[in-house]
């Protein structure tokens, strides 16, 4: 399967710091995404950067994208407690664009 | 507030059962999906339709089916379940046509095969 792989696995920082999550993927992409999970719940899309973009924001949200190096990051700033959740990337490599393939996730805990 | 609603949030289902894992969506999506979320694995693609009485096997097919007889309504079928079908289930939609396939997600169905 030509799924990403997010790095690291999980992640604790103390609240208002920021965190840092990566993503590695294998093959041509058509655009990356970022999702959030918190704790037993379905997944909450964060962002889409497309294959011609390097970088994007949204609120404390910083995703880049470096296609020659088939990886992306996702920093979140100011981290609060309520951030704590896993975080997936997400790639569209098919030309129908249909079959979007999860990472394994980061799981992320702030700490109050 | 528009939504992806799953009708079971938790099931316990013994060997051999038939389940029905019901998925409805009211954003007028195209396309449906059904994954399967394990601890290390992330979201493994099942099924999935991008228009009614229309399916594709994704990943792991295998034990699974799918029906989609109108355009709200994406149903996950485990005709005999087994124990490594044990698994949370997620559905999700997304719209045909937007560039992207940028999924909504419903609460997930955690189903426990004994």
């Amino acid at each position: 399967s030509q799924q990403g792989e997010e790095d690291p696995q999980a992640l604790s920082i103390q609240e208002g710091e920021n965190a840092t999550m990566n993503c590695s993927y294998k093959t041509s992409i058509n655009n990356l995404q970022w999702y959030r999970q918190n704790s037993g719940r379905g997944l909450v899309h964060l962002i889409l950067i497309r294959s011609n973009e390097r970088e994007k924001h949204s609120g404390r949200l910083r995703v880049t994208l470096d296609t020659s190096k088939k990886s992306s990051s996702l920093l979140i700033t100011a981290s609060r407690a309520a951030d704590t959740a896993s975080y997936f990337c997400a790639t569209d490599f098919d030309p129908g664009g249909f079959k979007t393939i999860f990472g394994a996730g980061t799981r992320l805990f702030v700490k109050a | 507030d528009v939504k992806v609603t799953q009708s079971s949030r938790y099931l316990v289902k013994r060997t051999g059962e038939k389940v029905f894992l019901e998925c409805v969506q009211d954003m007028d999506h195209e396309n449906m999906f059904w994954y399967r979320q394990d601890p290390g694995l992330g979201l493994r693609l099942i099924y999935f339709s991008y228009d009614v009485k229309m399916k594709e096997k994704g990943d792991i097919p295998e034990g699974y089916s799918v029906s989609r007889e109108k355009k709200e309504r994406f149903s996950l079928i485990l005709e005999s379940a087994s124990t490594n079908q044990t698994s949370m289930y997620l559905c999700a939609s997304s719209l045909l046509g937007s560039g992207a396939n940028v999924l909504t997600f419903g609460a997930g169905s955690r189903l426990t095969v004994l």
